[in-house]
């Protein structure tokens, strides 16, 4: 069964520091997005991408923060200056069209990332 | 987005049917409700979806009454590793659409 993969599935990073969280969609999905969750609380969605552009995005994705689909098969989380509060699970999860099925998004096994 | 209610919390035993029931008293003419089960430390995974009356697949059945204000997610003789969160979601089925998730509820199965 296809599924969506994430790397790398633990990110310590210092705070300041750039990362770039990484995911494989499921091959023939269109529409791309990504949730965090923060220890202990619920899943919380940062944005949409179909396309190769930007379609939804949350309060939470402020600047610091990009999407990019570089070679149509990676879609990328980019956190140019990670904060403490940052720190939490990345979940990248992916749909395929509209036309029959459930529209469930399939989500990745998460990146967790720990900002010190 | 309506707003969905559900049990903080449910305990149940192997073998037995486990019952969760979600409120959403102002869900819209073209929301659906979706069911996410989430293990730790992994991403959430559909469980099923519906729009009316009744609705069962492998895992699960759905089980909507005519005003769709509630619906309630069946699991029909659970084991230990259906212990996880579960969550109930209403919204459109448009494909770009954002999943908008509550707290769950954590259902643990004990032996």
């Amino acid at each position: 069964e296809p599924e969506v993969t994430q790397t790398p599935s633990h990110q310590v990073t210092q705070m300041g520091q750039e990362v770039i969280l990484r995911c494989v969609p499921i091959s023939n999905h269109l529409y791309f997005y990504w949730y965090r969750q923060i220890l202990g609380q619920k899943v919380e969605f940062l944005v949409s991408f179909y396309n190769n552009e930007i379609s939804e995005k949350s309060e939470i994705f402020d600047d610091q923060f990009s999407v990019e689909r570089p070679d149509g098969s990676n879609f990328t989380l980019k956190i140019r200056s990670t904060k403490l509060e940052d720190s939490a699970m990345y979940f990248c999860a992916s749909r395929g069209s509209t036309s029959g099925g459930d529209g469930e998004q399939f989500f990745g096994p998460g990146t967790r990332l720990t900002v010190l | 987005l309506a707003k969905t209610t559900q049990p903080i919390s449910m305990d149940s035993y192997e073998g037995q049917e486990v019952n969760i029931t979600c409120s959403h008293n102002n869900i819209a003419t073209n929301d659906y409700i979706t069911w996410y089960q989430q293990f730790p430390s992994q991403g959430p995974r559909f469980i099923i979806q519906g729009y009316k009356t009744k609705v069962t697949n492998e895992v699960a059945s759905l089980f909507i009454p005519a005003d769709r204000k509630s619906s309630t997610l069946s699991l029909p003789r659970v084991s230990l590793s259906d212990t996880a969160v579960y969550y109930c979601l209403v919204g459109p089925k448009a494909a770009g659409n954002k999943l908008t998730f509550g707290g769950g509820t954590r259902v643990l199965v004990k032996p």
